[in-house]
């Protein structure tokens, strides 16, 4: 089957702290591969993104490459700031025949501190 | 327009009552999800509308009924709910059901839902 697995959290930092998220898959075919971010209170956000091996998704300083050979998509952010504060999720996306699904990991909370 | 709305934006309801969740876009996406979301943990897929007509069903209770009235719409009926099935309901879209690298899905802010 298709999971994600994603490191535990909360993740509590610094500002302007380096951030790593490490996130790991398992897919049946070739998937697309994402990060939402989810602020208190609300929806979710799609971060960034990649749909092929050694891709680099990135968005407001965060990045994540793709890597096959390790079937990880890590994410990542130099400075991290106190409005970072979230709960972020790795996903990926395989066609079905039914269409377009997401599995999710299970979250990772951030907490940013002054 | 890249929004996803959703309406209400907290639903209380008693497990006799009837009442509806609704979620607009104006994107020109073709393709609608309903996802349950429990405290701490990811979204859970419930149902996928494909150009209107349901494609995805993942064995969600019939107590939840969707309902795609038009492109632009999606609607989440419930019934005669338990307290269990409190939890933030999101909605989301794409431009169709199929798996491109264009295909992302793009969420609302959800209703958040409690059954007494």
């Amino acid at each position: 089957g298709n999971s994600v697995t994603q490191m535990e959290g909360p993740v509590t930092l610094s500002e302007e702290a380096f951030l790593t998220i490490n996130c790991t898959y398992t897919a049946t075919g070739y998937p697309s591969l994402f990060w939402y971010v989810q602020y208190p209170g609300e929806g979710l956000q799609l971060l960034l993104k990649a749909t092929k091996a050694d891709d680099k998704g990135s968005n407001k300083g965060f990045e994540a490459t793709y890597r096959k050979e390790t079937t990880s998509f890590h994410l990542e952010k130099g400075s991290v700031q106190v409005s970072d504060s979230a709960v972020y999720f790795c996903a990926l996306r395989i066609l079905t025949g039914g269409g377009n699904k997401l599995t999710f990991g299970t979250g990772t909370q951030l907490k940013v501190e002054l | 327009d890249t929004e996803v709305t959703q309406t209400p934006k907290h639903l209380v309801m008693g497990m006799t009552n009837k009442k509806s969740l609704k979620c607009e876009q104006h994107m020109g996406h073709r393709a609608m999800y309903w996802y349950k979301q429990k405290a701490k943990k990811p979204p859970e897929l419930m149902f996928v509308y494909s150009y209107e007509k349901l494609s995805i069903n993942e064995s969600v209770p019939s107590r939840f009924s969707p309902e795609c009235p038009n492109s632009s719409l999606l609607n989440l009926h419930l019934h005669a709910l338990q307290p269990e099935d409190s939890a933030l309901y999101l909605c989301a879209s794409s431009q169709d059901g199929a798996g491109g690298s264009y295909n992302e899905q793009f969420f609302g802010p959800g209703t958040r839902l409690t059954v007494l």
